[in-house]
């Protein structure tokens, strides 16, 4: 199993510029999450699923859009990339359903993006 | 919200030693999850609990529920235990996870 898989690892982008940061879980999740992680700040949510079909927002959903294509893949778009999305971000998936129990949640390896 | 606060921020220690890193969380959890984030960036999930302890090898986890803290300790620290530990709170469910900013560790030989 390849547990979590994102791509591309690394991108740099202008500003306006836009792209797609893909994820996909190899492990029949439910549950899958997009986080960034910036300098003094921690880990944050930016978006979540909780089955296919749905999205909701984290903390920090501005400028971003998910979409979750089935279940395996779960995809972060910038339309209108900005410095302050400068950021790694991380995809990670948890066997959770939409209410009930926590469970653990895997990470994928990250996706370090420049905005300039 | 919930806010997740660590501390120390940062700890250099020596082989050997007996190290505790400290979570504490604002409102009730369903659960109280310990990760690990080494240089190169990978985060791996050490530990989830919703009460009592857990043991893996060196590692402990500890919460108290009614205190609203939960502890990691590493027994007989290692150079290899060099990493950053994070605690993260979840709500239940699919919730996401709210993160407390980390505890960057050094061991030094």
């Amino acid at each position: 199993n390849a547990g979590v898989t994102q791509t591309p690892k690394f991108q740099v982008l202008k500003t306006g510029q836009s792209m797609t940061l893909q994820c996909a879980q190899d492990m029949n999740h439910n549950s899958m999450y997009w986080y960034r992680q910036d300098p003094g700040m921690g880990l944050r949510l930016i978006y979540y699923s909780a089955s296919e079909g749905t999205t909701d927002k984290g903390e920090v959903p501005n400028g971003y859009n998910v979409s979750r294509l089935n279940k395996r893949e779960f995809s972060l778009r910038l339309e209108s990339a900005a410095p302050s999305q400068t950021s790694v971000y991380f995809c990670a998936s948890s066997t959770a359903l939409a209410s009930g129990n926590s469970y653990e949640q895997y990470f994928g390896p990250g996706t370090r993006l420049t905005v300039t | 919200k919930n806010e997740v606060e660590q501390s120390p921020q940062n700890l250099t220690a020596q082989e050997g030693e007996f190290i505790t890193i400290n979570c504490s969380y604002s409102v009730g959890i369903s659960a109280l999850h310990w990760l690990q984030q080494h240089p190169g960036g990978g985060i791996v999930s050490l530990f989830m609990l919703s009460s009592g302890k857990k043991k893996h090898g060196r590692l402990i986890a500890t919460i108290n529920i009614q205190e609203k803290h939960s502890s990691l300790h590493i027994t007989a620290s290692h150079p290899r235990d060099s990493a950053v530990y994070i605690c993260a709170a979840s709500g239940g469910g699919a919730d996401g996870l709210t993160f407390g900013k980390g505890t960057h560790l050094i061991i030094q030989p």
